[in-house]
């Protein structure tokens, strides 16, 4: 167990919808991260979030959006949603300006679009 | 765009094999992490490397960070079917990016 927790595990919804995953860190961490991880395209970053602001942006589509709210939970919001979107997304959490950004992962939310 | 190429891209081996995977990039790192990730989990952090030319070992696995601080490998002796999975690298930038390596999947067979 990392200590990073999201919910929900497992989300089934329809092409045009709009979801939000949550991501709470590990405890003490200020930094989160998001990854998408489809089965073609390994691990994509898509932003870093460092105790509320946006500290890094990676791939992330327009449609995309995250959050770090002032408890550092983080939320990442899915709009307009494609088939092509569904893939596992993790979110990951490290320590206060973590000299190695050593990365302690949770266990994902697999999202399929139909 | 820091890219970050891993090779082979799967392996199959019998158990008690030796093996190594590699992880080369263009660009310099300031630290490299292996990550180890089983199916449908989160990746796992293995070891981090920040000095080039160092050589860190995990019982029976062993990382070496290039001098150059471009590459990196991994090399699993007398390999166990509990090595299964896919291993990231990963690369961290001053700049506070981390570029993922699209990973080796590793299979052992009993």
């Amino acid at each position: 167990d990392s200590g990073v927790t999201q919910t929900p595990k497992h989300l089934i919804t329809a092409t045009g919808q709009r979801v939000t995953l949550r991501c709470s860190p590990r405890s003490g961490d200020l930094s989160v991260y998001w990854y998408q991880q489809s089965l073609d395209q390994g691990l994509q970053f898509l932003i870093q979030y460092y105790n509320g602001e946006e500290r890094a942006k990676g791939n992330i589509l327009e449609r995309f959006s995250a959050q770090q709210f002032p408890d550092l939970h983080s939320e990442l919001n899915l709009s307009s949603l494609e088939l092509g979107d569904s893939a596992l997304y993790f979110c990951a959490s490290s320590t206060p300006l973590g000299e190695y950004n050593e990365q302690f992962f949770g266990p994902g939310t697999r999202l399929t679009v139909l | 765009t820091q890219l970050l190429e891993q090779s082979p891209q799967f392996l199959s081996i019998q158990e008690g094999e030796n093996l190594t995977v590699y992880c080369n990039s263009s660009s310099v790192f300031s630290s490299l992490q292996w990550y180890r990730q089983e199916p449908g989990e989160g990746p796992v952090l293995l070891v981090t490397v920040v000095t080039g030319g160092e050589v860190k070992k995990l019982k029976r696995l062993t990382f070496q960070f290039g001098d150059a601080r471009k590459d990196s490998s991994l090399h699993i002796t007398a390999a166990q079917p509990g090595d299964t999975g896919l291993y990231l690298c990963a690369g961290f930038t001053n700049a506070g990016k981390s570029t993922f390596g699209d990973g080796t999947t590793l299979t052992v067979k009993p």
